[in-house]
């Protein structure tokens, strides 16, 4: 079993819809969640954060965790072209990275 | 405020060479940590300094890959001798106590 899962991609929205990303982890007593956006060619670039079960708001992005259920998501609200990348799911502080789901947003 | 910088960006060597791999951390980050990424496989955490000192080097493949961070500034890793294997694009991270990490761009290796 992978340590990090993300839902498989990739996956296309329409502009201005919402995109869902899914994450689950093998590991009960991870404590740090983070959600990375990774354009092309460039690094994982950090926008969310989460420690405690619940919602976490930051303008167009939430990140939402269930330890209980060992599951981290991240929804886009109002996607645009430029939110178009791979996003990584990571646990913990030696980061365990999952594989990335690759958004489109459709103009 | 300055990036973590990487350099090479790119290096393409053939197998049994050396290559030397340079990050450069935020100024004041204390941690820096090394990640590769080999083809079609997720980011894989290498090691971990705190300052000068090597934390956690659970994630280095083998005695081939050497890390230093003299004086608890930039950081190099040493590839010796290169094997096929070890293309990929390697990853720095860095992070100031607790806080998130800010990666660098990476370096993309290649072995011929």
């Amino acid at each position: 079993q992978k340590e990090v899962e993300q839902n498989s991609g990739p996956l296309s929205v329409p502009e201005g819809a919402i995109a869902s990303l899914n994450c689950t982890y093998s590991d009960r007593g991870s404590q740090s969640f983070f959600w990375y956006r990774q354009y092309s060619g460039k690094s994982p670039e950090l926008i969310m954060s989460i420690y405690s079960n619940g919602d976490k708001e930051d303008g167009r992005f939430t990140a939402q965790l269930n330890k209980a259920s060992q599951y981290v998501s991240l929804l886009i609200r109002d996607s645009q072209p430029s939110d178009s990348a791979t996003y990584l799911c990571a646990v913990d502080y030696k980061l365990s990275f999952g594989a990335g789901t690759t958004v489109t947003v459709r103009a | 405020e300055a990036g973590v910088t990487q350099f090479p960006s790119h290096s393409v060597i053939e197998k049994g060479q050396t290559v030397t791999l340079r990050c450069d951390p935020i100024s004041g980050h204390d941690n820096l940590y090394w990640y590769r990424r080999v083809m079609g496989k997720e980011i894989k955490f290498l090691l971990h300094f705190v300052k000068e000192s090597k934390q956690d080097e659970s994630g280095m493949p083998n005695n081939r890959f050497l890390a230093e961070r003299t004086g608890g500034t930039y950081s190099t890793l040493k590839v010796q001798p290169a094997e096929l294997e070890d293309s990929g694009v390697y990853f720095c991270a860095s992070s100031r106590g607790n806080q998130p990490q800010h990666f660098g761009d990476g370096t993309r290796l290649s072995i011929l």
